[in-house]
């Protein structure tokens, strides 16, 4: 089945540090691939999505390269902030559209001032 | 826009007693409807998901049950909690031909 794998974390950085979230995945087919952000006691938000290979998604400064070759969708961002701060998901999709995902553990970010 | 709405935000039951968590969505039709379930350190698991009224698919062997009374109303329920059901519930919404879900802002379950 399929499965996703997240980095160990949790994961403390200095406020303008450069970030890199490592997401690897195991499915058949193409799936598409997200990363979604918990902040403190509430639900998940989708922060980017790729669709299909070499597709780059990029939001908030945020960006991610869905690598079929390496099978990656490792989440990066130049200058992190204090807003930062939270839970991230890395996520796939069935082949096929629908919304039925599987998600990695999370892993949890704080940036200091 | 779709909105979905879940509640309560809260609930601390103790065990033994029933639970029936509520979601609901607007903006859409016919949209694939799912519930998750997030314990400590250990991601999202999909617990149930349905794509029409009346249709509901269990992803894990459980003390829960989902119902699907409306096209945009989820129910997750139990007849007897147990301490092992405690954790933050989540209720998804995606469309019909969507790759990615959106969810609810959660309900923390404490069961003592």
């Amino acid at each position: 089945g399929n499965s996703v794998t997240q980095m160990e974390g949790p994961v403390t950085l200095s406020e303008e540090a450069f970030l890199t979230i490592n997401c690897t995945y195991t499915a058949t087919g193409y799936p598409s691939l997200f990363w979604y952000v918990q902040y403190p006691g509430e639900g998940l938000q989708l922060l980017l999505k790729a669709t299909k290979a070499d597709d780059k998604g990029s939001n908030k400064g945020f960006e991610a390269t869905y690598r079929k070759e390496t099978t990656s969708f490792h989440l990066e961002k130049g200058s992190v902030q204090v807003s930062d701060s939270a839970v991230y998901f890395c996520a796939l999709s069935d082949d096929g559209a629908n919304s039925k995902l599987t998600f990695g553990k999370g892993i949890t970010l704080s940036v200091r001032p | 826009s779709q909105t979905i709405h879940q509640w309560p935000a809260t609930l601390v039951q103790p065990v033994g007693s029933p639970l029936s968590l509520e979601c609901t969505v607007e903006g859409t039709s016919n949209p694939n409807l799912y519930w998750y379930r997030q314990a400590a350190g250990r991601g999202l698991q999909l617990l149930f998901y349905s794509v029409g009224i009346g249709q509901i698919s269990s992803e894990v062997p459980q003390n829960l049950s989902a119902s699907r009374p409306q096209d945009r109303q989820f129910i997750l329920s139990s007849k007897k909690l147990l301490l092992s059901d405690s954790g933050f519930y989540l209720c998804a919404w995606g469309g019909p031909q969507a790759y990615e879900a959106f969810f609810g802002q959660g309900t923390r379950l404490t069961v003592v």
